[in-house]
C-alpha cells in the first residue's frame, strides 16, 4: 500500500525558506505513470495546488506561486520536495504531499503544519 | 484566480440524500472530464471520493455518486450515514493558467 509522509521544520522565520520532503513508500516514485504534487491548506481554509513534479524532474507550479517555489526528486531515495522563498505570514498552513494520477490526488500524506513566524 | 465554486453547507438527516455542487467554466469543470471530489475530516488529510467525475476508487461505498451537466459537477451522497460529516473538496484540470483547481468547500452536516 502506497504511503507518503511530510516531514521538515513546523517553524519558518519570515523572509526565509520553507523546505519540506515528502518520502514514498510502498510503490516506486519513478513510475511513469504519476506525477506527485503539493497541497497546502491556511488554517480553517480551503485547498490550494502549489505545484506538481515528474521523476524525470519535469515540474509544473502554481504561477501564484512559481517565483517562490521549487522542487525536486531523489529516485535514489524515493522522495520530492518543496521549496519555499522567501515566505510570510500568509504561507503558514498544513503541507501535504500526494500521488497525481491522470486527474486526482491519491493518496495523500498525513500533512505537516508550517507555521511562519518570527 | 478563482476557486471552483460550492455551497459553503449542506445538511441532511440519516437516510437521506444530498448533493453537493461544483461550477467552474468552460476552461474547467466544463471543458474536461478530469473532476475528483475529496472527504476531508477535521484534522485529517483529504480522501479521494470520486475521480474523473463519477469512478469511486476501490473501498468507496456505492452510496457516493457523481455527475456533471455543463459546467457544474455534482457529488451526491445516498442513505446520509452520521460518518459522512465532514468537508467535501471538488477539484478540476484546467486550462487557463493554474493546472488544478480546488472548490472553496462544502460542510457536509448529518442533522
Amino acid at each position: 500500500q502506497l504511503q507518503l509522509r511530510e516531514s521538515g521544520p513546523g517553524l519558518v522565520k519570515p523572509s526565509e525558506t520553507l523546505s519540506l520532503t515528502c518520502s514514498v513508500s510502498g510503490g516506486s516514485i519513478s513510475s511513469s505513470r504519476y506525477y506527485w504534487g503539493w497541497v497546502r491548506q491556511p488554517p480553517g481554509k480551503g485547498l490550494e495546488w502549489i505545484g506538481s513534479i515528474y521523476y524525470s524532474g519535469h515540474t509544473d507550479n502554481n504561477p501564484s506561486l512559481e517565483s517562490r517555489v521549487s522542487m525536486s526528486v531523489d529516485t535514489s531515495h524515493n522522495q520530492f520536495s518543496l521549496r519555499l522563498s522567501p515566505v510570510t505570514a500568509a504561507d503558514t498552513a498544513v503541507y501535504y504531499c500526494a500521488r497525481l494520477g491522470t486527474a486526482d490526488f491519491d493518496p495523500w500524506g498525513q500533512g505537516i503544519l508550517v507555521t511562519v513566524s518570527s | 484566480q478563482s476557486a471552483l465554486t460550492q455551497p459553503a453547507s449542506v445538511s441532511g438527516s440519516p437516510g437521506q440524500s444530498i448533493t453537493i455542487s461544483c461550477t467552474g467554466t468552460n476552461y474547467d469543470v466544463g471543458g474536461y472530464n478530469y473532476v475528483s471530489w475529496y472527504q476531508q475530516y477535521p484534522g485529517k488529510a483529504p480522501k479521494l471520493m470520486i475521480y474523473e467525475i463519477s469512478h469511486r476508487p476501490s473501498g468507496i461505498s456505492n452510496r457516493f455518486s457523481g455527475s456533471k451537466s455543463g459546467n457544474t459537477a455534482s457529488l451526491t451522497i445516498s442513505g446520509l450515514q452520521a460518518e459522512d460529516e465532514g468537508d467535501y473538496y471538488c477539484s478540476s484540470y484546467t486550462s487557463s493558467g493554474i493546472r488544478w483547481m480546488f472548490g472553496g468547500g462544502t460542510r457536509l452536516t448529518v442533522l
